[in-house]
This record gives structure tokens, C-alpha cells and sequence, in this order.
């Protein structure tokens, strides 16, 4: 399963755009990219994933580069609510499992 | 909305004891996660399972078991709770969806201390 790198911390003043980058260097042709945030004390939530295609929805956009080596989460308009531990995830090839790495965590500020 | 529930946000447990941490999810999904967060090492997979009455080990599985008897249920069971399994322990479930996407949703967490 391919690896990921993510910078451990980042900040973002509020109501700009955070930017949030990751690696995946050995990810391979049928792997998916996937993003989660985790606010304290509670479970992860999904925020988006793409194959290939830069990707948009109401959360965030995913953009990955043409080579697929690396991505990055953008949140267009960052909220004090946005602090959270930002995971980049590359699918398990055989099986539905994530491999969790330790994240960014994305500091918003005032 | 999915919705994953977990049968307790606290529980505190003595070693040596049998202790069960339900899962149950709203949304039919064949897929069903069970996973440990601990500072420093971040989410780790205790097991998975794919479909009623089947299971697999997921990258550590050592002390743990678990039951999936319906399809809206995942138990992790810990037949005799030591000390090192103090952690928080999310469950989470997904489908299989389009272009075998697999976008899963967690449980709010259990935190377990064995004492």
C-alpha cells in the first residue's frame, strides 16, 4: 500500500484558503486518494477523494497532480471550525481498509 | 445522514476482565471497520469485516476478537483486557461505492482504560 507524507503542522488565518499538501510517490494506477479530518475527541470524517480527476464538493477541493505523486486538500474559506488533524489517505489495493499516517494538524486562526 | 453508534463514549474496564465494544450502523453497509487511536501512533486497523459472519485480521489483531452475527452489528471483543489496550477505540462502516470507491464513516469513539 502506498505511503503517504504530510507537513505535521500548518496554519491558516480565518476566512482564508488553506492549502494542505501530501505526498503518495509509490501510489499505483487503481489507487484511490482519500482526505479525513478528525476534530478533537471525535471520530474522523470523510471530506473527499479522487482517483485521477481534481475533485470539488461542498466541503473542499482535491487536486492531484497529472503525475499522481501528490495532491492537495484546499478548503476555500477556512472557519475557526476547520482546526482540526487533516489525514491524506491512499486506499488499501485489495481491500477497503485505510492506512492512517499521523496527518496535518491545520491550526485556524483569528 | 449515516449514522455509526457506538455503545459507550467512556468505559472503564479492571484487567483481566471479557469486554465488548458494540458498533451499530443505520445505512446497510457490507462493511464494517474496527480501529484503535493512540497518541503518537495515530489509527490503527484491529479488524474488518466484509459481509455477516466473516472477519479479517487487520494490522493488529493480537488480543482482540470479533463477532458480526447481522449486518448493522460489529462487536470488537477483548477477552481478557490488559493495560496496553487502554486506548480509543472507533468503529466505522462503508459501502462499496461507485468506481469501488470506499468512503467510510466513523462511530464517535469509545475510550476504554483497563485499570
Amino acid at each position: 500500500d502506498a505511503k503517504t507524507t504530510q507537513p505535521p503542522s500548518m496554519d491558516c488565518a480565518e476566512g482564508r484558503a488553506a492549502n494542505l499538501p501530501c505526498n503518495h510517490s509509490t501510489i499505483s494506477g487503481n489507487e484511490y486518494v482519500y482526505w479525513y479530518r478528525q476534530i478533537h475527541s471525535q471520530g474522523p470524517q470523510y471530506i473527499i477523494h479522487g482517483l485521477k480527476n481534481n475533485e470539488t464538493n461542498e466541503m473542499a477541493s482535491l487536486i492531484i497532480t497529472e503525475d499522481r505523486k501528490s495532491s492537495t486538500l484546499i478548503l476555500p474559506h477556512a472557519t475557526l471550525r476547520d482546526t482540526a488533524v487533516y489525514y491524506c489517505i491512499v486506499r488499501g489495493r485489495n481491500t477497503g481498509k485505510l492506512i492512517f499516517g499521523q496527518g496535518t494538524t491545520l491550526q485556524v486562526k483569528p | 445522514d449515516v449514522k455509526v453508534t457506538q455503545s459507550s463514549r467512556y468505559l472503564v474496564k479492571r484487567t483481566g476482565e471479557k469486554v465488548f465494544l458494540e458498533c451499530v450502523q443505520d445505512m446497510d453497509h457490507e462493511n464494517m471497520f474496527w480501529y484503535r487511536q493512540d497518541p503518537g501512533l495515530g489509527l490503527r486497523l484491529i479488524y474488518f469485516s466484509y459481509d455477516v459472519k466473516m472477519k479479517e485480521k487487520g494490522d493488529i489483531p493480537e488480543g482482540y476478537s470479533v463477532s458480526r452475527e447481522k449486518k448493522e452489528r460489529f462487536s470488537l471483543i477483548l477477552e481478557s483486557a490488559s493495560t496496553n489496550q487502554t486506548s480509543m477505540y472507533l468503529c466505522a462502516s462503508s459501502s462499496v461505492g461507485g468506481q469501488g470507491a470506499y468512503e467510510q464513516y466513523f462511530g464517535p469513539g469509545t475510550r476504554l482504560t483497563v485499570t
